[in-house]
């Protein structure tokens, strides 16, 4: 059964601490992805990779950064939360040509609250 | 940046009639359209993928595509309460320098469906 994990769940964090997002996939997936999701903003990319050590913005990555130093791990980086950043935040992984199947596998989530 | 514009609702349809999911996108290069579904706590799952203009039909489902006037629609029919959720309009995107591809997602509708 394909898993992507995310290492929290849940995390509360104060204004101008650094947070680290942990996502691994066990489908040997070239492609990972750090979404955001906002009530009535919908799913937003932050930034996603497709090969080790790669990486390639997108929609919102101001305040945010990645690293993929293994195929199976992208950590999304929050150099110094800001309120603005308590979202929930979703992982996914797909192989390449996702235009062709479309299928991204989300993991759980991990619900950021920073204070 | 490409746009996709969905009604975010809430939509309600009574049990055992059609609902009318629907979906504007920007970019006319556009050639890859998805939707996902979303259970409310949940991540959101791939349901249906269509590539050419008409009509997509799996079980219940069906997605239509007229790349013409830029508008795809996912119409459920005989609507059980279990359809209850939010469903995702997603295209594709391709990145700078063709490094990989990605995908943006409307805001989603809220479909309910009332027993």
């Amino acid at each position: 059964d394909v898993k992507v994990t995310q290492s929290s769940r849940y995390l509360v964090k104060r204004t101008g601490e650094k947070v680290f997002l942990e996502c691994v996939q066990d489908m040997d997936h070239e492609n990972m992805f750090w979404y955001r999701q906002d009530p009535g903003l919908g799913l937003r990319l932050i930034y996603f990779s497709y090969d080790v050590k790669m990486k390639e913005k997108g929609d919102i990555p101001e305040g945010y950064s990645v690293s993929r130093e293994k195929k199976e791990r992208f950590s999304l980086i929050l150099e110094s939360a800001s309120t603005n950043q308590t979202s929930m935040y979703l992982c996914a992984s797909s192989f390449p040509g996702l235009a062709i199947t479309g299928e991204l596998f989300f993991g759980e989530g991990s619900r950021l609250t920073v204070l | 940046q490409k746009e996709v514009e969905q009604n975010s609702g809430p939509l309600s349809v009574p049990e055992g009639a059609i609902a009318s999911l629907n979906c504007t996108y920007s970019d006319r290069v556009s050639q890859s359209f998805f939707w996902y579904r979303q259970y409310s706590g949940k991540s959101p799952e791939l349901i249906m993928s269509i590539y050419s203009n008409g009509d997509k039909e799996d079980g219940r489902f069906t997605a239509q595509l007229n790349k013409a006037s830029q508008y795809v629609s996912l119409l459920i029919r005989d609507s059980q309460p279990s359809d209850s959720a939010t469903y995702l309009c997603a295209v594709n995107i391709d990145a700078p320098g063709g490094g990989a591809d990605g995908l943006t997602f409307g805001k989603g509708t809220h479909l309910i469906i009332q027993p």
